[in-house]
């Protein structure tokens, strides 16, 4: 079993839409929560750190749910530059970072 | 520059060809990972070091692939006799912190070095 499961989509969305993520991960002695976007041919970049009490920037809102293992990012209002693959990363006690395999959004005008 | 480099960014090998694929993190970063990157899929861990120490090296798919930082800053990822399947993006990536209670801190990725295998 991997250690951290993600849909992997592809969501397609138009322009002004909600759209959330979801990932489990499996190991309950997890440390840090990441959501990672990455676009087409690049490297992976931080969106947001997730928090117990759940965070907010912008049109980004990121939850954990620890007794669930369950991390899910939302993005409002939906933008053309939303496009990419999001990432959900999961530290361990020896800061070993792992990650989903990634969900495809795509933003349609 | 202050961001993770890796060169080069670009290869293309023969099969049976020996590869190094190099990583400089950023400056003071203690820990240093490796990820295989194939195409549509999310990163996979290859190695994981902490200063010069290989802490995990569980990842790698094969005895045909090592790592070394000696150093504790630069790191070379190897692989010798190249086969079709390596073909894929390497990703370095550097973290300021190590360990148990490491927290919050995220890790920096660089450009990845793109390895074709024909």
């Amino acid at each position: 079993r991997k250690e951290v499961e993600q849909d992997p989509g592809p969501f397609n969305v138009p322009e002004g839409a909600t759209v959330a993520f979801n990932c489990t991960y499996s190991n309950s002695a997890s440390q840090s929560f990441f959501w990672y976007r990455q676009d087409c041919r690049k490297e992976p970049k931080l969106l947001m750190s997730v928090y117990s009490s759940g965070n907010e920037d912008g049109r980004f809102t990121a939850q954990l749910n620890r007794a669930s293992q369950y991390i899910s990012l939302l993005i409002r209002d939906s933008k053309l530059s939303d496009s990419a693959t999001y990432l959900c990363v999961v530290t361990d006690t020896g800061n070993q970072f792992y990650f989903g395999t990634g969900t495809s959004l795509t933003v349609i005008p | 520059g202050a961001g993770v480099s890796q060169s080069p960014r670009y290869k293309v090998a023969k099969r049976g060809q020996d590869v190094a694929l190099r990583c400089d993190p950023i400056s003071g970063h203690v820990s240093l990972f490796w990820y295989q990157q194939a195409l549509g899929q999310g990163p996979e861990f290859l190695t994981y070091f902490q200063n010069e120490a290989q802490l995990d090296k569980s990842g790698l798919p094969s005895d045909r692939f090592f790592a070394e930082r000696p150093e504790g800053s630069v790191s070379t990822l190897k692989i010798q006799r190249t086969q079709q399947e390596d073909s894929a993006v390497y990703l370095c990536a550097s973290s300021f912190r190590a360990g148990q209670g490491a927290g919050d801190t995220e890790a920096f990725f660089g450009q990845g070095t793109r390895l074709t295998v024909v």
